[in-house]
């Protein structure tokens, strides 16, 4: 019941980079802040990108983000295998007041 | 380092009721301006915010489980908990905790390991 769209999928050389898009409406995106979130294989999701496009501590400034209207970017530079994840966008619904995540996206290094 | 782990039983039979908790170490519950949610994700399949809890006890339910979902918080333990009842095969999935920030500026800085919850007879 994912209500911000993401590409399925999205791929790369080592060294390269990619972008991730998120996309949702004005209730979501267009008026809270969007976080980012990784997940690797067999684990749980961690904070990647939060308030649209800080880092917290720890993660490398190969990844960040931006927020434009109703859509949000995760990027990725720098590609490396172990980026080899799911990536999710995620923010508050206002008018629904629930948390929506998107619906997922595969990063593959080839 | 804030941790989070939840416990709780691997296997729910059908139309039971499902119950986990979340219990918080190397930080309060209590702390100010922190939510504190339960998040799952069916086999194969992606995220999905079930509800969120202020320690004060105001919480916050994902309208498609509105009917079945009760979270609590007991402050004494530092811990919280889900029900979710009449369940089905549907709701099998990784059942995760994790700490959020509030409202509009709501992200998941921390997060548990998650636990495998089978609805199965």
């Amino acid at each position: 019941q994912s209500v911000l769209t993401q590409p399925p999928s999205v791929s790369a050389a080592p060294g390269q980079k990619v972008t991730i898009s998120c996309s949702g409406s004005s209730s979501d995106i267009g008026n809270c802040f969007v976080s980012w979130y990784q997940q690797l294989p067999g684990t749980a999701p961690k904070l990647l990108i939060y308030e649209n496009n800080k880092r917290p501590s720890g993660i490398p400034d190969r990844f960040s983000g931006s927020k434009s209207g109703t859509s949000a970017t995760l990027g990725i530079t720098g590609l490396q295998t172990g980026d080899e994840a799911e990536y999710y966008c995620g923010t508050w619904d206002s008018s629904r007041t629930v948390y929506v995540f998107g619906t997922g996206t595969k990063v593959t290094v080839l | 380092q804030l941790q989070l782990q939840e416990s709780g039983p691997g296997l729910v039979k059908p139309s039971e009721t499902l119950s986990l908790t979340c219990t918080v170490s190397s930080g309060s519950i209590s702390s100010t301006g922190y939510y504190w949610g339960w998040i799952r994700q069916p086999p194969g399949k992606g995220l999905e915010w079930m509800g969120s809890i202020y320690y004060s006890g105001t919480t916050y339910y994902n309208p498609s489980l509105k009917s079945r979902i009760t979270i609590s918080v007991d402050t004494s333990k530092n811990q919280f908990s889900l029900e979710l009842r009449s369940v089905s095969a549907a709701d099998t999935a990784v059942y995760v905790c994790g700490r959020s920030t509030g409202d509009g500026t709501a992200y998941f800085d921390y997060w548990g390991q998650g636990t495998l919850v089978t609805v199965s007879s």
